[in-house]
Order: structure tokens, then C-alpha cells, then sequence
């Protein structure tokens, strides 16, 4: 079946920082990836999707880049605020069942 | 704007009793969902519904089941509630079956 691995379950850093969440996954259909960010006792927000290979999304500062050759989707942002500490989930659909496979999700937290 | 919203946000109950979860959305999405979210393991799907009286296990239905018969509410119950179904329970629906949309949650403590 689809797998998402995000390997850092941690990350923290000084604000003004660059950042990267890494994000890998298994599937046997065509992806397609999604990061989800959630604040603190709030729900789940889509912040990126993508399923066009070697395309950079953006949205609200972040970005990433699907890569099927490596099958990788990390999140990266050039200079973390306060504000983007949160959970983030990379997420991953491939057959159109609607069914979304999550990873574990990496904490940031960034601090002053 | 899309919306999800969930009833009740906290809810505590005794072992042994029943409890009841209800979702709605107003964008008539067909498909909707329940997952349970516990820390360091992510968001697991338990149910999910294609549409009216359409639902199919997701990857930890048991000890619960579901209930649609409206295209905007779907609900999700807990018959005997047991002490490790203590968790954060989100509802979402989907415009096309890949992005969707959550609720706010509801913390349930089973006690």
C-alpha cells in the first residue's frame, strides 16, 4: 500500500532561518502530495499540493517541488517567523480512492 | 467559504457508555471523513463516505461505526466507549477526493 515518511519528528530553529521538512513516499499509482499545516488546537489546512513532476508550488512563503524520480516532496521556506511554528503532515493520494495516506508529521518550532 | 463544523468540540464520557459525534459541511461535497488523531502517530482515517448510506472502513474502523443519510451531515459513533478511543477526532470532506477540507475537531476523554 502508499507510504509517507517524514523522517524528522522535531525541528527547531531561530527565526530568519531557512528550513526544510523532509518528505518521501511509496505508491504504485501516480501521486499526488500534499502538505498540511496545523496550529496548535486547530484543524488541519492544506497549504501546498502538487502532482506535475519537477513543478515548484508556493503558497504563503513555502514551497516545494515534486520529484517522482526520487519520490520526494519536501517543504521548504527561505526564513521562518514565529508564526510557522506548527505540526506539518505531507500527505499523499495515488488511485483516487480519496483516501489520503499522512505521515507522522514534523513539529517546528521556531523561536525568537 | 467552505466550512466544517463539528459537534461537540469536548466531550467526556464513562467507559461502558455511547457516544455520538456529529459533522456537517455546507458545500455539498460528496465525500466526507472521519480520522482520529493521537500524538506521534498522525491522522489514521476511520471511516470514509462517498456519499449517502455509502461508507467504507478506512484503516482503523473498529470499535466505531458511521451514519449518513444527508449529504451534508455524517456522523460517527462509539458503541461502549473504551478507554484508549481517548483522542482527537476530525471530520473533513473533499470536493474531488484529493484536497480536503477539516473540522475543528472534537476532544473526546473516555474515562
Amino acid at each position: 500500500g502508499d507510504s509517507v515518511t517524514q523522517t524528522e519528528g522535531l525541528v527547531t530553529l531561530t527565526k530568519g532561518l531557512p528550513v526544510m521538512l523532509n518528505c518521501t513516499y511509496q505508491t504504485t499509482y501516480s501521486p499526488f502530495l500534499f502538505w498540511y499545516v496545523q496550529h496548535l488546537n486547530e484543524a488541519p489546512k492544506l497549504l501546498l499540493k502538487s502532482s506535475t513532476d519537477n513543478k515548484r508550488t508556493e503558497h504563503q512563503g513555502f514551497y516545494a517541488t515534486l520529484h517522482k524520480s526520487s519520490s520526494s516532496f519536501h517543504l521548504q521556506k527561505s526564513s521562518v517567523q514565529l508564526s510557522d511554528s506548527a505540526l506539518y503532515f505531507c500527505a499523499l493520494t495515488g488511485a483516487n480512492t480519496g483516501k489520503l495516506t499522512f505521515g507522522h508529521g514534523t513539529i517546528l518550532r521556531v523561536h525568537p | 467559504d467552505m466550512k466544517v463544523t463539528q459537534m461537540p468540540r469536548y466531550l467526556i464520557k464513562r467507559m461502558g457508555e455511547n457516544v455520538l459525534l456529529e459533522c456537517g459541511q455546507d458545500m455539498s461535497h460528496e465525500t466526507m471523513y472521519w480520522y482520529r488523531q493521537d500524538p506521534g502517530l498522525g491522522l489514521q482515517l476511520i471511516y470514509i463516505s462517498y456519499d449517502v448510506d455509502s461508507n467504507s472502513e478506512g484503516d482503523i474502523p473498529k470499535g466505531y461505526r458511521v451514519s449518513r443519510k444527508k449529504r451534508e451531515h455524517f456522523s460517527l459513533i462509539l458503541d461502549s466507549a473504551k478507554t484508549n478511543q481517548t483522542s482527537v477526532y476530525f471530520c473533513a470532506s473533499s470536493p474531488d477526493n484529493y484536497e480536503q477540507y477539516f473540522g475543528p475537531g472534537t476532544r473526546l476523554t473516555v474515562l
